[in-house]
């Protein structure tokens, strides 16, 4: 049973610049969640995709956006970089609704300069 | 009232002490807090999670406490070892709508061998 995997796992990226993180979820798990997380901070929620629709947002504008494609693997995308988007960017996926624990994988570190 | 507070910031404890760390929430909706462990460039890992309907659960030499009324929950490390020095996250999620995490924001443990 493969975890979920993340790629790439460092990227480096200027001000203004549009990027793509992706993520394949662990064998059997249909919902993937995006974290943000920044350096000494807990992970916060971007959004959650649950069989390819978009299945509730946090507090993030709308530059980022996702996509959940029918093998449950998913993307993020950031455009317009700024400073702040610097952070770890982790995945997580978990088995359809409810409780199922999240399963993370080790992120991709973005650094925008 | 979407706030895990999370405490201490950081803790050292001697190798075979106890490692206690504490977590307080506001929405009573909350019903699942799980306790996820990170080390350096990794993700979050679960390491133990509980539901309001019970006041303890023990998984090896880890346990979480859970006051209900106080709406705080607390995770004990037993005999803790130099391998467990990690960032520590509570977390709290309500089975309802986008079962999105809310983390506290972390404790950074270190047990001197």
């Amino acid at each position: 049973e493969t975890g979920v995997t993340q790629s790439p796992t460092h990227l480096i990226k200027t001000r203004g610049q549009q990027v793509t993180l992706r993520c394949s979820s662990q064998s059997g798990h249909n919902t993937v969640s995006w974290y943000q997380q920044a350096l000494g901070q807990g992970p916060q929620f971007i959004f959650q995709y649950y069989r390819e629709e978009e299945n509730g947002r946090g507090n993030f504008p709308p530059r980022f956006s996702g996509l959940q494609f029918p093998n449950y693997s998913s993307e993020l995308n950031v455009n317009a970089l700024e400073l702040d988007d610097s952070a770890l960017y982790l995945c997580a996926s978990s088995l359809g609704q409810g409780d199922s624990p999240l399963h993370f994988g080790n992120g991709t570190r973005l650094t925008v300069t | 009232q979407q706030q895990v507070k999370q405490s201490p910031q950081s803790l050292i404890v001697q190798k075979g002490g106890i490692s206690i760390i504490n977590c307080a929430y506001e929405n009573t909706a909350f019903d699942y807090f799980p306790w996820y462990q990170q080390f350096p460039g990794k993700g979050p890992a679960l390491l133990i999670a509980i539901r309001p309907d019970v006041s303890e659960k023990k998984e090896g030499r880890f346990t979480i406490s859970f006051n209900k009324s106080a709406k705080q929950f607390s995770l004990h490390i037993m005999d803790s070892q130099p391998g467990d020095s990690a960032t520590y996250f509570c977390a709290a999620s309500m089975a309802s709508g986008t079962y999105k995490y809310i983390f506290g924001t972390g404790t950074r443990l270190k047990v001197l061998a």
